[in-house]
């Protein structure tokens, strides 16, 4: 069975730091294409950034230079490394898996809750 | 960068009517690249539909996709009362990647 759990959400001021982890079951994260998607309190969805299977990594505009997305295929895990942290990225962060061959999402964690404020 | 628009924002209907949610696209979009989400409150979301018109693995049959171009539709022919939820729209365009959600159709209890 195929599983995602998110961890390492939590309060944190503006501009600082925070990793969040996306400890992978069932399937091998390093041989799938694998997403960060979030949802601010009471929005709608909003994707942040992507791996591929080949190591390349793309971000949405509100969050280049400042995010950064990587793997450890010893752990089957993924993680998005965030940095200069501002109000407008609290949300909920998603991780999920894109679907073999095709530009969706088939799996989904449950999500962990970013707050940024002072 | 292509925006997605859904209609309408709330959509109010009783259980066993049929249900026809819009996704526009402000440019042509490859059918193989929309898909449609549903997501209950303090869940993630679903995938319910892909390529615009195949279900996902167990999604029930009275869910369908259509449409092309700039105009999709997801249709829910008899609602069951655990379909109330809201309903995402997604697009997927490359050089360089990116995945564009619509803003959401609230489906709610009548």
């Amino acid at each position: 069975e195929v599983q995602l759990l998110e961890s390492g959400g939590g309060l944190v001021q503006p501009g600082g730091s925070l990793r969040l982890s996306c400890a992978a079951s069932g399937f091998t994260v390093s041989s799938n294409y694998m997403s960060w998607v979030r949802q601010a309190p009471g929005k709608g969805l909003e994707w942040v950034s992507i791996i591929h299977s080949g190591g390349n990594t793309y971000y949405a505009d509100s969050v280049k230079g400042r995010f950064t997305i990587s793997r450890d295929n010893s752990k089957n895990t993924l993680y998005l490394q965030m940095s200069s942290l501002r109000a407008e990225d609290t949300a909920v962060y998603y991780c999920a898996r894109e679907a073999e061959h095709r530009p969706n999402f088939d799996s989904w964690g449950q999500g962990t809750l970013v707050t940024v404020s002072s | 960068e292509i925006v997605l628009t859904q209609s309408p924002g709330t959509l109010s209907l009783s259980p066993g009517e049929r249900a026809t949610l819009s996704c526009r696209a402000s440019q042509s979009v490859s059918s193989s690249y929309l898909a449609w989400y549903q997501q209950k409150p303090g869940q993630a979301p679903r995938l319910l539909i892909y390529g615009a018109s195949s279900r996902a693995t167990g999604i029930p049959g009275r869910f369908s996709g259509s449409g092309s171009g700039t105009d999709f539709t997801l249709t829910i022919s008899r609602l069951e009362p655990e379909d109330f939820a809201v309903y995402y729209c997604q697009q997927y365009g490359s050089s360089p990647p990116v995945y564009t959600f619509g803003q959401g159709t609230k489906l709610e209890i009548k």
